[in-house]
Parts: C-alpha cells; structure tokens; sequence
C-alpha cells in the first residue's frame, strides 16, 4: 500500500519567510510524528499527534514552529519567519495507533533550505 | 535527553562480509528497539525491531542482538551487499513520554 508521503520534497526559502510542509500518513494510522533531522545529526522530535487527543509539543524548538493535522489524517508543520539554523530535513512518521512498542514508518521527508 | 550513541560513526566493509553496527542507550526502562536504514536522500526505512524480553531476532539477512546488562545493541548483516550502504539508526523508545529517541547513525559503505 501507499507509505507516508511528504510534500514539497524540497523548499528554498528567505529567512524572515514562513514556509509549510505537508505530511500524508499511511492511511488508518492514528499516530503521527514530526521530526527534524539537520546535516550528519540524528532525530529530533518536534511533535506528536495521536487521534483526538492534545498533541504533545514538547519537542518544538521555539514559538516560530507549529504544527496541526486535520481530520486525523493530514498534518501541516508551519515555521514562521523562518531563520537560516531552521534548515534541515524534516521527517513525518505515523504509525497505527502511537503505542511506544510500535514501528513508525517515516516519509521522505521535506529538505528545507534558508538562505 | 536521552542518550543513544553509536561507537563507530563510519564502517567500511568488504562485498560479501558480515557487518556489524553497534549502539549503546542509557535508558535502563527502554523496553523497545528499533533500526533504521536511511539511503542518501530517503527518509529512515524501518529494518528489524526488538522488544526487550528478547535478546536475539532475526530477519532476513539482519540479526538484532539486545544486552540489557550493559545496555547494548547491535545489528549484523549477513554476506553485506553494496545495496546495504546507507546510514544506520538505531531508536529506542525510553518508555516514558510519545517520543523515540534516536542515535547520530552510522555510515556504512560496502566496497565492491
């Protein structure tokens, strides 16, 4: 089936501009995470929906980042005035139903670029 | 934060030999593990996982070897090919809070 997509693949942008990205989650997965990977670096996590419930935020970098997903099934990750240490490759996972002893399946992924 | 590391940041292996890929964790109540693959321009493809009841799993051509004593993990690759280039992750899931948590990766290149 279908895996996780993710929309642009890549986005250019001047810093001070707010830029959104997109993540389609495999279908009938209720779990969906974003993270931000930067050059060489591991995996940071930004934030977690699951069903209905409040997204856990903790991970998000400053105020400048937001995230929401409609439905329960799309999600949009926003920066606003987008700073030139926002460049990075930024991830979106889902998985069926968030438990913490289940695989997440990850999209390509979206690199974004501030000049 | 928690702390997943890798001990070696790049490998380098001979076509047809086993590779090896280990990472250390510091979280003693991780109780699930996972690894990545993560090609050049691709998102992390999830490759074998291991809950922490288990010591040993095996898959096709990758086995996952768990010692919760020392808090270790590592994963072997069988008869490695170059296809198997790429960055290895490995995640685990601290058991507390929504978030896995991943290491710096290793990069291994397969030399014809």
């Amino acid at each position: 089936g279908a895996g996780v997509s993710q929309s642009p693949s890549n986005k250019v942008t001047e810093k001070g501009k707010d830029v959104e990205l997109r993540c389609d989650p495999i279908s009938g997965h209720t779990a969906l995470y974003w993270y931000r990977q930067s050059l060489g670096q591991g995996l940071e996590f930004l934030i977690y929906f699951q069903g209905n419930s409040a997204p856990d935020k903790s991970g998000l970098p400053s105020d400048r980042f937001s995230a929401e997903r409609t439905g329960g099934s799309v999600s949009t990750l926003t920066i606003q005035r987008t700073q030139q240490e926002d460049s990075a490759v930024y991830l979106c996972a889902s998985s069926l139903a968030g438990d913490q002893r289940e695989t997440q399946y990850f999209g390509p992924g979206t690199r974004l670029l501030v000049l | 934060g928690e702390n997943v590391g890798l001990h070696l940041p790049t490998l380098s292996v001979q076509e047809g030999d086993n590779s090896i890929i280990n990472c250390a964790y510091s979280n003693s109540a991780s109780d699930y593990f996972i690894w990545y693959k993560q090609e050049s321009g691709k998102g992390p493809q999830f490759i074998i996982d291991i809950r922490s009841n288990m010591d040993k799993r095996q898959g096709q051509r990758v086995t996952v070897l768990l010692n919760k004593t020392v808090k270790h993990l590592s994963l072997q690759i069988a008869a490695t090919q170059p296809g198997d280039s790429a960055v290895y992750f490995c995640a685990e899931n601290g058991n507390t809070g929504n978030q896995f948590y991943f290491g710096t990766g290793t990069s291994l290149t397969v030399i014809p």
